[in-house]
């Protein structure tokens, strides 16, 4: 099975700061790479698709960037409605994988 | 617009077979290209992928529990089944059932959790 190592697994930023989330995979993956965030008691929900596209109705603070085996997440400006656990998802091949998640909390 | 819902027990007894039911809306398991999925996440820990289902009844399951997990679908009915046999306290886990787009899950259902107990 392919691994996906999340980055950090934690992290604490003030409101307005730029967040970064790396995820990469242990064989190439292409752009087969999506961004879910899960709120606390909720389902997750898809933010990027195909490592940089986003989602209908995401706002545009979320981007994705990365192929191969290495991979971006970014808030370009956390709000506090982000307090959230983002997953990365490879689906190059099955099984698909998500990563550990990263938690982010407001500083 | 997609919905989709899971239904079953709160909890099981070890060694007890889990049947889950996923009812959708909005879509139809007959499009070619659609697939439903089930993902699973015990308390504070990630999610972890255990089933999918294809349009053309293709099925496909997690390496490691495949023995145990049996998918099936009833397109009249707009239902997704996952049963899980011999189930253990480890398999405590709020499971989801998910729309998928080519591999991207692109609409969850809310959840439910079962706790598996004595």
């Amino acid at each position: 099975d392919i691994q996906m190592t999340q980055s950090p697994s934690s992290l604490s930023a003030s409101v307005g700061d730029r967040v970064t989330i790396t995820c990469q995979a242990s064989q190439d993956i292409s752009n087969y790479l999506n961004w879910y965030q899960q709120k606390p008691g909720k389902a997750p929900k898809l933010l990027i698709y195909d490592a940089s596209n986003l989602e209908t109705g995401v706002p545009s603070r979320f981007s994705g960037s990365g192929s191969g085996t290495d991979f971006t997440f970014t808030i370009s400006s956390l709000q506090p409605e982000d307090i959230a656990t983002y997953y990365c998802q490879q689906y190059d091949n099955l099984p698909p994988i998500f990563g550990g998640g990263t938690k982010v909390e407001i500083k | 617009q997609i919905t989709l819902k899971e239904s079953g027990p709160t909890l099981v007894k070890p060694t007890q077979t889990l049947t889950l039911t996923c009812t959708f809306s909005g879509f139809s398991l007959s499009t070619s290209g659609v697939g439903v999925g089930w993902i699973r996440q015990p308390p504070g820990k990630a999610l972890e992928w255990l089933a999918l289902i294809y349009w053309d009844d293709d099925k496909r399951y997690s390496p490691s529990l495949k023995s145990r997990l049996t998918i099936t679908k009833d397109t009249s009915k707009n239902q997704v089944v996952l049963t899980m046999t011999n189930m253990d306290p480890v398999d405590t886990a709020t499971y989801y059932c998910a729309h998928s787009r080519g591999g991207v899950f692109d609409y969850w259902g809310q959840g439910t959790l079962v706790t598996v107990s004595s």
